[in-house]
């Protein structure tokens, strides 16, 4: 089955802690990306990447690091987690993103809570 | 630049009555628009997209589109509510930056059903 996978789906930690939020996809998919979503603000894209070793900023990169050392994996790294990063995040994943008819499949989400 | 309006935070209606929820879009390149919809605790599905061919698009689960230009609006509809129909919906412009489309989701419309 087609599909993106991000573990964990709930997470709390408390401020400071170091923590990583896997994505995985099977489709073969070079794009992929990252958005939090937040009441009343909808979707926000964090970081994406268009290939293997290729990533690059979204609207709210601050406070977060990603990597893309495999096609298949998309991992969402913080640092040092504060309360404003309590958030729901998803993951998605498209065959490519060139191609205006390119659809976008998303995880399950991910709910952090920073205390 | 791109960006997406969607015109209501909120939109309630009684089950078997139509639904009309309305997104806006500014792009300075034909755009693609897609809706999303989220139900309560699961990642983002597509409902349907438009990609330059015709103009009314049918989606999944009874839902259509019409895409404007002169209005520059892409509202979603469907004739008759059904309760499993409540959940969240996010209108999304693509259009080209540089070669890359980069998606641009509006802040989402809550449906609530009414029995």
């Amino acid at each position: 089955e087609a599909q993106v996978t991000q573990n964990p789906r709930y997470l709390i930690t408390v401020t400071g802690k170091k923590l990583t939020v896997t994505c995985s996809q099977n489709m073969n998919h070079e794009y992929m990306s990252w958005y939090r979503q937040d009441p009343g603000l909808g979707l926000r894209q964090i970081y994406y990447s268009m290939n293997v070793e290729v990533t690059d900023k979204g609207d709210v990169p601050e406070g977060y690091k990603v990597s893309r050392k495999e096609k298949r994996n998309f991992p969402l790294i913080l640092e040092s987690p504060s309360p404003n990063q309590t958030s729901l995040y998803f993951c998605a994943s498209s065959l490519s993103l060139q191609g205006l008819n390119t659809e976008a499949f998303f995880g399950q989400g991910t709910r952090l809570t920073v205390v | 630049a791109q960006s997406v309006t969607q015109l209501d935070s909120h939109v309630s209606v009684s089950e078997g009555t139509p639904v009309l929820l309305r997104c806006n879009y500014s792009s300075s390149y034909s755009p693609s628009l897609f809706w999303y919809v989220q139900h309560p605790n699961k990642g983002l599905q597509l409902l349907l997209k438009y990609t330059s061919a015709a103009t009314l698009v049918k989606g999944i689960n009874g839902f259509e589109a019409e895409f404007k230009k002169s209005e520059t609006s892409f509202h979603l509809t469907k004739p008759s509510a059904h309760m499993s129909d409540a959940a969240e919906y996010f209108c999304v412009v693509r259009t080209s930056s540089g070669g890359s489309y980069i998606p641009t989701f509006g802040r989402g419309t809550s449906l609530i059903v009414h029995p």
